[in-house]
């Protein structure tokens, strides 16, 4: 097991254009969130599943942003339509339980920088 | 709703002193805390884990303790060195968040040679 693994590392993309960030949380996790960090801040929860299930959205999650996890392995997060604002860290964490005694585990991250 | 507080926002310190990072949050009624360590773009790695029922956790120089009652946790750092030079945050889990991570906005700690 290699932990969790977020493609790609790094993304420029021109405003207005679609962009989609994968993330492989560790093979037995079933619980995959998803956050992002902009500079000089902490990370910002934007949503969360439970297997395939979809449970919650943040405020922060815009109309532009979907996220599934289909068959509850991996898990995409796409952006339509970006914006300037959207640059940022895009991480992705995992964990076992329903309540995490045994913490979170986190990807590398997808930085996202909009043009 | 729940909010995280980091103190100091920065600190810099001489290679080998003790340092100590503080983090305060405003509902007591969490799971656990945990201490992360983000290199500069880079994700966050996991340093220490605390349930709410422990009062601290150690791993190697590091000593992480948490007062649950007051909302305080400090993460003790012994014998600095450059490599520890980084981001540290720290994030709760609170009861009623369906168990998502509230951080704080970090302590960037530069341990100078």
């Amino acid at each position: 097991d290699t932990g969790v693994s977020q493609n790609p590392r790094h993304k420029i993309t021109k405003r207005g254009q679609n962009v989609t960030f994968r993330c492989d949380p560790i093979s037995e996790h079933n619980r995959l969130y998803w956050y992002r960090q902009t500079l000089g801040q902490g990370p910002e929860f934007l949503t969360y599943f439970q297997n395939e299930a979809q449970l919650e959205k943040s405020r922060l999650l815009s109309d532009r942003f979907s996220a599934e996890r289909p068959k509850g392995s991996f898990s995409t997060l796409e952006i339509q339509r970006t914006e300037q604002g959207d640059s940022a860290m895009y991480l992705c964490a995992s964990s076992l339980d329903r309540i995490p005694d045994h913490g979170y585990t986190f990807g590398s991250g997808t930085r996202l920088t909009v043009v | 709703k729940q909010e995280v507080t980091q103190i100091p926002a920065a600190l810099s310190v001489p290679e080998g002193e003790n340092l100590v990072l503080n983090c305060s949050f405003t509902d007591s009624a969490i799971y656990n805390l945990q201490w992360f360590r983000q290199d500069p773009g880079k994700g966050l790695t996991s340093l220490l884990l605390i349930q709410s029922s422990q009062r601290e956790q150690t791993s190697g120089r590091l000593n992480a303790s948490l007062d649950k009652s007051s909302g305080r946790s400090t993460l003790y750092i012994a014998a600095s060195q450059p490599g520890d030079s980084a981001t540290y945050l720290c994030a709760v889990v609170s009861g009623g968040s369906n168990y998502k991570l509230t951080f704080g906005k970090g302590t960037l700690l530069t341990v100078n040679p």
